[in-house]
């Protein structure tokens, strides 16, 4: 298996554009997160999705963040404007439901956005 | 509310046995991980641990006290490419479920 792809790797903007943040991913997982990660706050769980459907929201900075999961194997991240304190390391995740000891979090490469 | 403490930074010597510690304060409980993140790269999954005790794969051992909110992460006969950030993680027994919280991370450096 590929494992859970993101795309783009990097990405450097200016403030006030629109980011997307892509994500495909483990075939067959059911469950899909999005974290941002910074070295002041640590790893951080933006929301995440069970059978495309959006379960907890509640880490979602702000109404200029919105994620939306069309299909199985697609979810998107999108930042509308972006700030420069929107600079970390976006990762998704996948999961497949099942025995607790198998509930493993399969990460991405991450998505490195820089905002100027 | 949710934390979770470790220490920020540790260092250790080739050959050397090293204990990670990881304490917990959650609305619940329903598992601790441990991942291993490398310098710009993902995180990866090492252990799991969800009943009191040793859990033990190779090299790495990971000990789980619940009625404590106490964890560690031992690292025997380390080597060079132990260097990284240790990651404890916790799944809170609450209503949406699955999602795990994350500690920020002990940041290893192994020497030679």
């Amino acid at each position: 298996d590929a494992g859970v792809i993101q795309s783009p790797r990097h990405e450097v903007t200016e403030m006030g554009q629109e980011v997307t943040l892509r994500c495909k991913p483990i075939s067959g997982h059911d469950y899909l997160f999005w974290y941002r990660q910074t070295m002041m706050r640590g790893l951080e769980l933006l929301i995440y999705f069970n059978n495309n459907v959006p379960i907890d929201d509640s880490g979602m900075p702000e109404d200029r963040f919105s994620a939306k999961m069309p299909n199985a194997s697609f979810s998107t991240l999108k930042i509308q404007p972006s700030e420069p304190r929107d600079s970390a390391v976006y990762f998704c995740a996948s999961r497949l439901s099942g025995l607790a000891e198998q509930e493993t979090q399969y990460f991405g490469p991450g998505t490195r956005l820089l905002v100027l | 509310g949710q934390n979770i403490d470790q220490p920020t930074e540790m260092t250790a010597t080739e050959g050397a046995i090293v204990q990670i510690n990881c304490t917990y304060q959650t609305s619940g409980f329903n598992g601790l991980f441990w991942y291993q993140q490398h310098a710009g790269e993902a995180p990866t999954f090492l252990s799991y641990n969800v009943l009191d005790g040793l859990e033990e794969k190779g090299r790495f051992s990971s000990f789980l006290s619940r009625s404590k909110g106490y964890s560690y992460l031992l690292l025997k006969e380390l080597q060079m490419k132990d260097s990284a950030s240790y990651l404890c993680a916790v799944r809170p027994n609450n209503q949406a479920g699955t999602a795990l919280i994350f500690g920020k991370g002990t940041t290893l450096s192994v020497s030679s």
